[in-house]
């Protein structure tokens, strides 16, 4: 089974902080993503990365970044966190290849206080 | 730039009964991929049906069957003989074949599956 691992399930952050959210994924996938998860907005695209140290802005990356140094890991930064970053965000993982299936991780809900 | 669409924010059905969710989406490509995820509550999203713009045929798995209509860019998922379990949020995405794995999302419809 594919597994995709989020670093945390719940996190409390104070505004400001720089917060690391961390995913890895165990099945040599090419592609990773990091959405968030809004009521009513359904997930929309922070940043995605084809391979190692490639990255590519989504649909609202203002205010992240983004580091993928291991093909396994990808990770999403909160450079000054704030508190309309409070929100749930899914990490994702496919094949490039036949354009495989996405699959997710559990999900951290991120609170900024 | 590829959007997807979900006009209905929740629906209910009973359990047994049939129910469809639609998905409309726009794009300017012709090689496309759709799918239907489902993410239960508190629990993973996974994936319940994928279709290739190139075929024809709806895809179906088990209960789960689409209506891919191409000219329209309307992809609706068709749940038969509901079940407790499908009570979820669904997601329609779009994946463009030319690009490098870009999945789009729609805003999810909440289905609540009534005994």
């Amino acid at each position: 089974d594919v597994k995709v691992t989020q670093s945390s399930r719940y996190l409390v952050k104070r505004t400001g902080e720089k917060v690391f959210l961390e995913c890895v994924q165990d099945m040599d996938h090419e592609n990773m993503f990091w959405y968030r998860q809004d009521p009513g907005l359904g997930l929309r695209l922070i940043y995605f990365s084809y391979d190692v140290k490639m990255k590519e802005k989504g649909d609202i990356p203002e205010g992240y970044s983004v580091s993928r140094e291991k093909k396994e890991r990808f990770s999403l930064i909160l450079e000054s966190a704030s508190t309309n970053q409070t929100s749930m965000y899914l990490c994702a993982s496919s094949l490039q290849f036949l354009r495989g299936e996405a699959f997710f991780g559990q999900g951290t809900r991120l609170t900024v206080v | 730039a590829q959007t997807v669409t979900q006009s209905q924010p929740e629906m209910s059905v009973q359990e047994a009964e049939t129910v469809t969710l639609s998905c409309t989406y726009d794009t300017s490509e012709n090689n496309y991929y759709l799918f239907w995820y489902k993410q239960p509550p508190s629990r993973q999203m996974i994936l319940v049906i994928r279709q290739e713009a190139y075929k024809q045929q709806n895809a179906t798995e088990n209960r789960f069957s689409v209506n891919f209509q191409k000219a329209a860019k309307s992809f609706s998922l068709k749940i038969s003989d509901s079940q407790l379990g499908d009570t979820a949020m669904y997601f329609c995405a779009f994946l463009a074949s030319g690009n490098t794995g870009k999945l789009i999302f729609g805003q999810g419809t909440t289905l609540q599956v009534k005994p």
